[in-house]
C-alpha cells in the first residue's frame, strides 16, 4: 500500500498478557516512530528508528516496552505483562531522511481489561 | 528538551468565522515547527511545516501559520471556518540539533458550529 499500515487496528487483551503491535512503513522511508496517544494527553513519544543508527528509546515508559525494526522496514512494538494504564492508541509514523514530514498510520487501539 | 504548549484544549467557532489555534514552544535554537490534523478515527496528517525561510507558511485546506521567534509562537489560522475543519489539531516541534524526533503538544479540538 501507499501509506503506513498498522495491525491490528484494535486489540483487547487481558491484564498481564503480552501484546505485539506491527507497523509497515512507507517503502523507502528510513525513519520510523512510535507514539502513544491517550485521551487528553496528546502524543507521547516512545521510540525512534533512523536507518542503521541505534534507536532513540528515551520515551519508552518502562522495561515492559520494547521495539525492534527488522531489515530497516517493518517494526514491532511489544508490551509485556500489560497493565490497564497501557490502554491507548499506539501510532506509528515514517519519514524520509531530512524531509521532516512524518506520515502516520491509523493506529492500533489497545484495550487492557 | 523541547516542549510545546497549545492554549485551549477545546476551541469552538461558527462556520465562516476566523479560526485561531495557539501554539507556543520552548527552544534555545530555531526549531522546526509543524501542525498536524487528526480527523475522527483517523491518523495524523501534516497541515503545514516551517523549517527555514519565509515565516508565514501556507498549508492545505486554507490554513496558514506564522513563525514568530520573538514570541516563540506558531499559531494556526484560517480566515473562514468550514464544517469539515472540525478535528483535533496538534502542534509539534523538532528536537534541538535537527533530530527528526517530533515533540507534540496535547492537541486542540476544534468544533465548528453551523
Amino acid at each position: 500500500g501507499a501509506g503506513v499500515s498498522q495491525s491490528p487496528s484494535n486489540k483487547v487483551t487481558e491484564k498481564g498478557k503480552d501484546v505485539e503491535l506491527r507497523c509497515d512503513p512507507i517503502s523507502g522511508h528510513t525513519a520510523l516512530y512510535w507514539y502513544r496517544q491517550s485521551l487528553g494527553q496528546g502524543l507521547e513519544f516512545l521510540i525512534y528508528f533512523q536507518g542503521n543508527s541505534a534507536p532513540d528509546k528515551s520515551g519508552l515508559p518502562s522495561d515492559r516496552f520494547s521495539a525492534e525494526r527488522t531489515g530497516g522496514s517493518v517494526s514491532t512494538l511489544t508490551i509485556q505483562r500489560t497493565q490497564q494504564e497501557d490502554s491507548a492508541v499506539y501510532l506509528c509514523a515514517s519519514s524520509l531522511v531530512s524531509s521532516y514530514e512524518a506520515f502516520f498510520g491509523q493506529g492500533t487501539r489497545l484495550t487492557v481489561v | 528538551a523541547q516542549s510545546v504548549t497549545q492554549l485551549g484544549s477545546h476551541v469552538s467557532v461558527s462556520e465562516g468565522a476566523l479560526v485561531l489555534l495557539r501554539c507556543n514552544y520552548s527552544s534555545s535554537v530555531p526549531p522546526y515547527l509543524f501542525w498536524y490534523v487528526q480527523y475522527p478515527n483517523q491518523g495524523l496528517q501534516l497541515l503545514l511545516k516551517y523549517t527555514t525561510g519565509a515565516t508565514l507558511v501556507k498549508g492545505i485546506n486554507g490554513f496558514e501559520a506564522e513563525f514568530k521567534k520573538s514570541e516563540t509562537s506558531f499559531h494556526l489560522t484560517k480566515p473562514s471556518a468550514h464544517m469539515s475543519d472540525a478535528a483535533e489539531y496538534f502542534c509539534a516541534v523538532s528536537e534541538e540539533g535537527g533530530s527528526e524526533k517530533l515533540v507534540f503538544g496535547k492537541g486542540t479540538k476544534l468544533t465548528v458550529n453551523p
